[in-house]
């Protein structure tokens, strides 16, 4: 089927304002994770989804930042009063997890926010 | 602190040498280490994933050793052509977590 898929492609706002980003998992995929990736840096990782656990919130770098996973599928990344340093590529990916941590991560191609 | 060093430098090398991207970590005890490639504009996608107890993993022109000892993960393309030009990022599942830490990626420019 389809890979991950992540919506919009880009995004340009001002900052102070809020912005969605959007990313539907591969179907199937019970694991999803939101990073982030600043020019010719590595990926920081955000927040981790898995099935009906509780997320692991550790990554997100402030309160103005939040995720949702609705049905166990679709997940939408809100950052609320955006700064200029917020400005990156956030990628999301899936994977299988089925209780095996090595699953690989299968990864969208990203959105990438510029706040002006 | 845990971290994930690559070299940040590009690798430049001929057509048809061995390409060899060095990743190096502290303060992990990680399970498995996985290498993807990343090209510009697009996601990473997964490559190669190798175990604790597995020392050398290989696929096609690719090969991974890894080195629990000296914390070490070496990733060869051998034969290598101009369309294996792209950013390579090692990968470790961090401590307690679920999720992946990767590091910062090597550029690797092949030339024809």
């Amino acid at each position: 089927g389809a890979g991950v898929s992540q919506s919009p492609s880009n995004k340009v706002t001002e900052k102070g304002k809020d912005v969605e980003l959007r990313c539907d998992p591969i179907s199937g995929h019970t694991a999803l994770y939101w990073y982030r990736q600043s020019l010719g840096q590595g990926l920081e990782f955000l927040i981790y989804f898995q099935g009906n656990s509780a997320p692991d919130k550790s990554g997100l770098p402030s309160d103005r930042f939040s995720a949702e996973r609705t049905g166990g599928s679709v997940s939408t990344l809100t950052i609320q009063r955006t700064q200029q340093e917020d400005s990156a590529v956030y990628l999301c990916a899936s994977s299988l997890d089925s209780g095996r941590s090595y699953n690989e991560q299968f990864f969208g191609p990203g959105t990438r926010l510029t706040v002006l | 602190s845990q971290k994930i060093e690559q070299n940040s430098e590009a690798l430049n090398i001929q057509e048809g040498k061995t390409a060899t991207l060095t990743c190096n970590y502290t303060n992990y005890s990680p399970a498995y280490l996985q290498w993807y490639r990343q090209d510009p504009g697009r996601g990473p996608v997964f490559l190669l994933l190798i175990r604790e107890n597995e020392k050398e993993k290989r696929k096609e022109r690719l090969k991974v050793t890894f080195d629990t000892t000296l914390k070490q993960s070496l990733f060869h393309i051998t034969a290598s052509q101009p369309a294996d030009s792209a950013t390579y990022l090692c990968a470790l599942r961090r401590t307690g977590r679920r999720a992946l830490t990767f590091g910062s990626g090597t550029r690797l420019q092949v030339q024809p």
